[in-house]
């Protein structure tokens, strides 16, 4: 596609329920990130895909979180038992290749509120 | 903990005049990015630059670095109300994984 797609843009859940956010990145990036940003703060890494592996998944904040990545394509960020601290805009994001010097181009986020 | 940390928080001047941001960071990198955020919305990249360069222009933008002093600033020159939005420093560290961390940002607010 044109350019990182993410849905849903806006999600409200209960407590205690889980949630799929998706990111379609852009064609042919072979890497593909997610981050979390709370309001009025910076974005904190979760996890990074090279092709349908995750090298990097240190960011990940409890085991209720998950993600994965087929066809090196699509990506599924899951929340299990949502709680109100999960309450963020979530940020795909992709590039090329991974590595220093290659530019990350994000998705607009989805808003989840968890109420 | 944060790689980078930006300064000031806020920074709010009128049209025309110039607007600089500075970021600094902990440990040594191979490159340094800035980005955008309007409000509500996803993050543009705006320009980067790498450990051995210490300046790098792109229109109204003009971006130094300091490895010594582990610190970037980001000048807009004659600013517009459209350049409202939150700035984000962020590092690549020394190794290859493509991660990037982000500081807190500075929120700048431009008068009309």
């Amino acid at each position: 596609g044109a350019g990182v797609s993410q849905s849903p843009s806006n999600k409200v859940t209960e407590k205690g329920k889980d949630v799929e956010l998706r990111c379609d990145p852009i064609s042919g990036h072979t890497a593909l990130y997610w981050y979390r940003q709370r309001l009025g703060q910076g974005l904190e890494f979760l996890i990074y895909f090279q092709g349908n592996s995750a090298p990097d998944k240190s960011g990940l904040p409890s085991d209720r979180f998950s993600a994965e990545r087929t066809g090196e394509s699509v990506s599924t960020l899951t929340i299990q038992r949502t709680q109100q601290e999960d309450s963020a805009v979530y940020l795909c994001a992709s590039s090329t290749a991974p590595g220093a010097g290659n530019t990350i181009y994000f998705g607009e986020g989805s808003w989840l509120t968890v109420v | 903990s944060q790689q980078g940390e930006e300064d000031p928080q806020a920074l709010s001047i009128q049209e025309g005049e110039n607007a600089t941001m500075n970021c600094s960071y902990k440990t040594s990198i191979n490159n340094l990015q800035w980005y955008r955020q309007n409000s509500g919305r996803g993050l543009v990249h705006l320009i980067l630059i790498r450990s051995n360069e210490r300046e790098k222009h792109s229109g109204r933008l003009r971006v130094t670095l300091d490895t010594s002093k582990k610190s970037s600033s980001l000048l807009i020159t004659a600013s517009r109300a459209a350049d409202t939005a939150s700035y984000f420093c962020a590092t690549h560290g020394s190794s290859n994984t493509g991660k990037l961390i982000f500081g807190q940002g500075t929120t700048l607010q431009v008068k009309p």
